[in-house]
């Protein structure tokens, strides 16, 4: 299986500063039939169904604002707030979808206002 | 807008089996697929299996081989979850989520449904 890992397990950013989260795979993720990474990230609020963020490592889904983007390549990745809000209050997870036969999340990462 | 609505809380003794339901809305609902993922208290999300809705195949994850059936009902565009032999440890919160085929894998969830609590305890 691949394994995903995030860091750190908790992060505390003042409203307006800058917040950033990675995660690393066990194995790349890169197609390379396609030069894509099949990597999403999803944010996680308390009595809600997750929500996609991003897609193929760096597209946001749809409606997410652009202050989230996603980066990294291979088995290195970023999430990046750009500039916290309030409602930005959640657990974010990052998933390979590379693995047809499991796919796999981190373990999440809260992020707080500080 | 696409919905999916699951449905509501089970409390199931050890050893009985659990259906949980997933109603799709607001898209052709055989063009996707459905995934099922679940939550442990505390604990973070483990994938159990996919489904078209387009042909009906499945895959399930290996620790689910032989506990869990996925199917769906498309006139009512409906994906069902039936997991046996409940044993304490699966006592968690299952969601649906509809994912869409890029090529030859199914790639990212996008939405998910709200998620069913099923407990078991005796």
């Amino acid at each position: 299986d691949i394994v995903m890992t995030q860091s750190p397990d908790s992060l505390a950013v003042s409203l307006g500063e800058r917040a950033t989260i990675n995660c690393k795979s066990s194995q790349s993720v890169l197609y390379s039939s396609n030069n894509k990474n099949y990597l999403a990230w999803y944010q996680h609020k308390p009595g809600q169904p997750p929500k996609l963020l991003i897609y193929w490592a760096s597209t946001r889904g749809s409606g997410v604002p652009d202050r989230f983007s996603g980066s990294g390549s291979g088995t290195d990745f970023t999430l990046t707030i750009s500039s916290l809000q309030a409602e930005d209050v959640a657990v974010y997870y990052c998933q390979q979808y590379y693995s047809v036969q499991m796919y796999t999340f981190g373990q999440g990462t809260k992020l707080e206002i500080k | 807008q696409v919905q999916l609505v699951q449905s509501g809380a089970e409390v199931k003794k050890p050893g009985a089996s659990v259906r949980v339901s997933c109603k799709a809305s607001g898209y052709t609902f055989s063009t996707y697929g459905i995934i099922w993922v679940r939550q442990a208290p505390g604990q973070g999300f483990e994938w159990m299996g996919w489904i078209s809705a387009y042909n009906g195949n499945t895959n399930y994850a290996q620790k689910f081989q032989g506990r869990l059936t996925l199917t769906t009902e498309t006139s009512t565009s409906t994906a069902y979850l039936d997991l046996r032999s409940l044993r304490p440890d699966d006592t968690a919160l299952y969601y649906c989520a509809r994912v869409k085929k890029d090529g030859a894998r199914w790639v990212w969830f996008d939405p998910w449904g709200q998620g069913t609590l099923v407990t078991v305890s005796s």
